[in-house]
């Protein structure tokens, strides 16, 4: 079965600081990569799609892709309570359906 | 722009009733469908795909079935619900779009309990 893992947290960091969102994944031909952030009984919302090695930034938030490390990061600048939330990862083969990791829930203290 | 919609919000169902949530996507055409269920605490379980009318392929063998007999509509049915099927029921769609996945996107979810 393959997977992505993702550490449950919480992951707890003070207001301003950056949050750093880890995940792994263990098929090595997955070439699509997903960061969605779901709030308490809310659905998943997108906040980036990462293709390529390398960084990809939108605004505060930033994903990193290392394929040869089969690791995908999502970094959360100047945090603020509103980020607190839970961070799904999500990787794909090209035609294949996504694979979630289980989601690592982030609180930011005020 | 692209919505999507999934009702009801809630629902509560006796073990052994019928279900059918609906979910309709607008402003797109030839979507991907899928639908997910999240236990409480846990992560997405994918249940059904679509990739066009008709054409529905299973990821979990359950008493749970999916149709589409509408372009942008995909409905989730059950003839008789069992404890186990309670939790967060997830609609989403994806555009078909070049060779790499394109991001999916999730509606508003039902949840679902069962007494």
């Amino acid at each position: 079965q393959k997977e992505v893992e993702q550490n449950s947290g919480p992951l707890s960091v003070p207001e301003g600081a950056i949050a750093s969102l880890n995940c792994t994944y263990s098929d090595r031909v997955s070439q699509s990569f997903f960061w969605y952030r779901q709030y308490s009984g809310k659905s998943p919302e997108l906040i980036m799609s990462i293709y390529s090695n390398g960084d990809k930034e939108d605004g505060r938030f930033t994903a990193q892709l290392n394929k040869a490390s089969q690791y995908v990061s999502l970094l959360i600048r100047d945090s603020q309570p509103s980020d607190s939330a839970t961070y799904l990862c999500a990787a794909a083969k090209s035609g294949q359906n996504f694979v979630f990791g289980p989601g690592t829930r982030l609180s930011v203290l005020p | 722009s692209q919505t999507i919609h999934q009702w009801p919000a809630t629902l509560v169902q006796p073990v052994g009733s019928p279900l059918s949530l609906e979910c309709t996507v607008e402003g797109t055409s030839n979507p991907n469908l899928y639908w997910y269920r999240q236990a409480a605490g846990r992560g997405l379980q994918l249940l059904f795909y679509s990739v066009g009318i008709g054409q529905i392929s299973s990821e979990v063998p359950q008493n749970l079935s999916a149709s589409r007999p509408q372009d942008r509509q995909f409905i989730l049915s059950s003839k008789k619900l069992l404890l186990s099927d309670s939790g967060f029921y997830l609609c989403a769609w994806s555009p078909k779009i070049g060779t790499f996945n394109q991001p999916q996107h999730f509606g508003d979810g039902t949840r679902l309990s069962i007494l």
